[in-house]
């Protein structure tokens, strides 16, 4: 299993330009995950996903979008992308059933690091 | 306010020490996980804990539910552990994140 996959793991965009970054998991976990990591901050969650077709919004959603078409792939958008946006983006995933109270770990990708001039 | 809050910030240790690193919480969970992250960026999963005490190796973690703490601990700690140790909580669909304790062993 290749677990979390995120591309690209590097990117610089103009201010205005648009992008989208790509996650996969090959788990079958039911929620995924975007987050942006500042320096000297702790991780905020952007948006999340409980399963294909829902999604919900994170504590900092403002300039992104988010689609779950799949169980395997949460693609994050940005519009119009600014400055603030510069950051580290992680996705993850993990599996919950809440029925249950089953939930376990999450699980990482490597991070894109994407830096807004 | 942070809902997760971390103590310290930095830590220096000589190989070998015992080291706990602290995270006090203000929110109701249903699991609160430690995370470590490498230098390299990458985020692995340490523990999952929802009550008492986990231990793998020489990581062990504790929460008291009613005080809303918990503790990692290192025993006999290494120049690989270094890394920042982050504390995460769970309250149902979200995730709260502390900002890390960056850990430095020194050999």
């Amino acid at each position: 299993n290749a677990g979390v996959t995120q591309t690209p793991k590097f990117r610089i965009l103009k201010i205005g330009q648009s992008m989208t970054l790509q996650c996969t998991q090959d788990m079958n976990h039911n929620y995924m995950y975007w987050y942006r990591q500042d320096p000297g901050m702790g991780l905020k969650l952007i948006y999340y996903s409980v399963g294909a077709g829902i999604t919900d919004k994170g504590e900092v959603p403002n300039g992104y979008n988010v689609s779950r078409s799949t169980t395997e792939d949460f693609p994050l958008r940005l519009e119009l992308a600014a400055p603030s946006q510069t950051s580290v983006y992680f996705c993850a995933s993990s599996y919950f059933m809440s029925l249950a109270g089953v939930y376990n770990e999450q699980f990482f990708g490597p991070g894109t690091r994407l830096t807004v001039l | 306010k942070n809902e997760v809050e971390q103590s310290p910030q930095n830590l220096t240790a000589q190989e070998g020490e015992f080291i706990t690193i602290n995270c006090s919480y203000s929110v109701g969970i249903s699991a609160l996980h430690w995370l470590q992250q490498h230098p390299g960026g990458g985020i692995v999963s340490l523990f999952m804990l929802s009550s008492g005490k986990k231990k793998h190796g020489r990581l062990i973690a504790t929460i008291n539910i009613q005080e809303k703490h918990s503790s990692l601990h290192i025993t006999a700690s290494h120049p690989r552990d270094s890394a920042v140790y982050i504390c995460a909580v769970n309250t149902g669909n979200q995730f709260y994140f502390g900002t890390g304790t960056s850990l430095t062993v020194i050999p």
